[in-house]
């Protein structure tokens, strides 16, 4: 079965310091990885994909993530938090192989940006 | 920047009630989905549509669940007979080549009573 894990249900680091939000997945398949964030009451935004193109992914707002095949993870990090980017984070799997398109969705980590 | 629109934002529905919940996607996108979140748990698949047929539906869109593209423009997702559980946030979400660059709606916050 396929299925993706944040390894942090919340994370809370300083403005200004590094952000390192946790993803495992678990698949025979080749996956396409996905970070979307959420900001309170609004929707769904993604910040960066990976397709099986460079493993090294860079988003919006300063964000990248790295896929790790070894690792079967694709941790998202930010070298310098903002206090705008305080949010939900979900990591998020589909794939290609199984001819699906349905995205399996992590729990969530919730970044608190402390001042 | 294109966006999905959905509405309303809020609905309060008694049980039992037929409730229709309304998606404008992205107007060159093909695959069209729903998804739900219950609050304090996982965004969840509920169902994907592609050239005006259901591609693919989760265990949780059972009979109760219908989905529709009325025009060009709508993607509706109607709950015939709501229950208390089937309060959730649910999100539209659209894509052009049905694989990647989903795009999201902000979400319908129904509310069952």
């Amino acid at each position: 079965a396929q299925s993706v894990t944040q390894l942090d249900s919340h994370v809370s680091v300083s403005e200004g310091t590094p952000v390192l939000l946790r993803c495992n997945y678990s698949s025979s398949y080749s996956p396409s990885l996905f970070w979307y964030v959420q900001h309170p009451n609004k929707g769904l935004q993604l910040l960066l994909k990976y397709t099986s193109a460079a493993t090294l992914v860079k988003g919006i707002n300063g964000f990248e993530a790295e896929f790790k095949k070894s690792e079967t993870s694709f941790h998202l990090t930010k070298p310098s938090a903002h206090m705008s980017d305080a949010a939900e984070y979900f990591c998020v799997v589909t794939f290609r192989d199984t001819g699906r398109r349905a995205l399996t969705f992590g729990s969530g980590t919730r970044l608190q940006v402390q001042p | 920047e294109p966006e999905v629109t959905q509405t309303p934002s809020h609905q309060v529905t008694q049980m039992g009630q037929e409730v229709i919940l309304r998606c404008v996607p992205i107007s060159n996108h093909l695959y069209f989905y729903w998804y739900r979140q219950i609050l304090g748990q996982k965004v969840e698949f509920l169902v994907s549509f592609y050239n005006n047929e259901i591609s693919e539906k989760s265990e949780i869109f059972d009979d109760q669940f219908s989905v529709e593209r009325p025009d060009g423009s709508n993607f509706t997702l109607k709950i015939r007979s709501t229950k208390l559980e089937d309060s959730a946030m649910y999100f539209c979400a659209s894509s052009e080549s049905g694989t990647f660059g989903y795009t999201f709606g902000s979400g319908t916050r129904l509310t069952v009573v």
